[in-house]
């Protein structure tokens, strides 16, 4: 079974703090994907990424960047964590475009 | 621009029965169809995938099926038991290989 790990399950950070959310997957999947989901706004793309060194845009970049040097792992980071980047945050992978996607288990963060 | 959207927003039935769910499309133009389940607080789960050149797909108890001409799909669910309990969600895969995605159906199973 594809198994996509995200590091934590619940954070609490401060605001104005570098937060680093982390998204493992172990089955050389070549897409990876940040999201977030909101009561109300339904799951909205930060970031994706196609490809190792790749990264793209979402919908809501804003107050986000990512990293992914390596293929298995992608990473969202918060530059300054803000009130309203309180959220549950999901990381997806796929093989290719137009096969099935698969998710982590999700990280509550919470921003005080 | 693609919109998906599901209906009902919540739905609770009695433990086995057979229940249906509901999602529909805009624009026919995709590649495929997920369905998915969330359990409160957790990540979620694939439960079927459609390719846009199929009309159904089946695992176990779950059966989902796609009209892509009329821009719906259903997922089937035989028997229906408690721990069947969760939110339902639905994502098509748009012309641009982007997950475009419902807003979701919260069923209740009831003992």
């Amino acid at each position: 079974d594809v198994k996509v790990t995200q590091s934590s399950r619940y954070l609490v950070k401060r605001t104005g703090e570098k937060v680093f959310l982390e998204c493992v997957q172990d089955m050389d999947h070549e897409n990876m994907f940040w999201y977030r989901q909101d009561p109300g706004l339904g799951l909205r793309l930060i970031y994706f990424s196609y490809d190792v060194k790749m990264k793209e845009k979402g919908d809501i970049p804003e107050g986000y960047s990512v990293s992914r040097e390596k293929k298995e792992r992608f990473s969202l980071i918060l530059e300054s964590a803000s009130t309203n980047q309180t959220s549950m945050y999901l990381c997806a992978s796929r093989i290719t475009p137009n096969t099935e996607a698969f998710f982590g288990q999700g990280t509550r963060l919470t921003v005080v | 621009k693609q919109e998906v959207t599901q209906i009902p927003a919540a739905l609770s039935v009695p433990e086995g029965e057979n229940l249906v769910l509901n999602c529909s499309f805009t624009d026919s133009a995709i590649y495929n169809l997920q369905w998915f389940r969330q359990d409160p607080g957790k990540g979620l789960t694939s439960l079927l995938l459609i390719q846009s050149s199929q009309r159904e797909q089946t695992s176990g108890r779950l059966n989902a099926s796609l009209d892509k001409s009329s821009g719906r799909s259903t997922l089937y669910i035989a028997a229906s038991q408690p721990g069947d309990s969760a939110t339902y969600l639905c994502a098509v895969l748009d012309s641009n290989y982007q997950l475009i995605w419902g807003a979701g159906t919260k069923l209740i199973i009831k003992p």
